[in-house]
């Protein structure tokens, strides 16, 4: 079985500061891995997918996340945040042996302030 | 083109009402899915179709009914529901099993 933790439950960070969301993973075999995040009332938009190669991944609104695989982990960073960066961001992981196809984990909202 | 669309955007049923979910893809995917999503929390799995065919039922009540017509829509029927089953409901598709998944931007089901 797998499972993904995000540790922080909501992070608040200041408009242009960097930021760093948590994700850990547990699984006996290699795992796809990805952020998603949701804006208030709307679905989820895949914002990052890790599946094989480079173990640094971007996206096109300046996230990235590194896949590290002895610390099992698939932070997400931001240099500098936007207001419009304020949302919820689950990770999740795909497991090759589960027929649940995706395992998310508790969410993390993040806000940026002013 | 990434977009899975789902209509109504918004619903509101009584609990002996019929009604049903619609979900729309044009990508080609051969894997659909049905999520519940409750106020800050994550999406549950509710259904998965593979091929059109139903190949996973997380053990959800028979008050929902998935429906597949063809590669391109999904539809979730829903009866005699619960003021609980009020959610978020999410569609999603994939080129593959296990693969990303893209998401509709979902249905609020409210049942009163």
């Amino acid at each position: 079985a797998q499972s993904v933790t995000q540790l922080d439950s909501q992070v608040p960070v200041f408009e242009e500061a960097p930021v760093e969301l948590r994700c850990n993973y547990s699984s006996s075999v290699s795992v796809y891995l990805f952020w998603y995040v949701q804006y208030p009332n709307q679905g989820l938009q895949l914002l990052l997918k890790y599946l094989s190669g480079s173990t640094l991944v971007e996206s096109i609104n300046g996230f990235e996340a590194e896949f590290n695989k002895s610390q099992t982990s698939f932070h997400l960073r931001k240099p500098s945040v936007h207001i419009s960066d304020t949302a919820e961001y689950f990770c999740a992981v795909s497991d090759p042996l589960s027929a649940r196809q995706l395992t998310f984990g508790s969410g993390t909202q993040l806000t940026v302030l002013p | 083109d990434t977009e899975v669309t789902q209509t109504p955007k918004h619903l509101v049923m009584g609990m002996t009402n019929k009604k049903s979910l619609k979900c729309e893809q044009h990508m080609g995917h051969r894997a659909m899915y049905w999520y519940k999503q409750k106020a800050k929390k994550p999406p549950e799995l509710m259904f998965v179709y593979s091929y059109e065919k139903l190949s996973i039922n997380e053990s959800v009540p028979s008050r929902f009914s998935p429906e597949c017509p063809n590669s391109s829509l999904l539809n979730l029927h829903l009866h005699a529901l619960q003021p609980e089953d009020s959610a978020l409901y999410l569609c999603a598709s994939s080129p593959k099993a296990r693969a990303e998944q893209y998401f509709g931007p979902g249905t609020r089901l409210t049942v009163t």
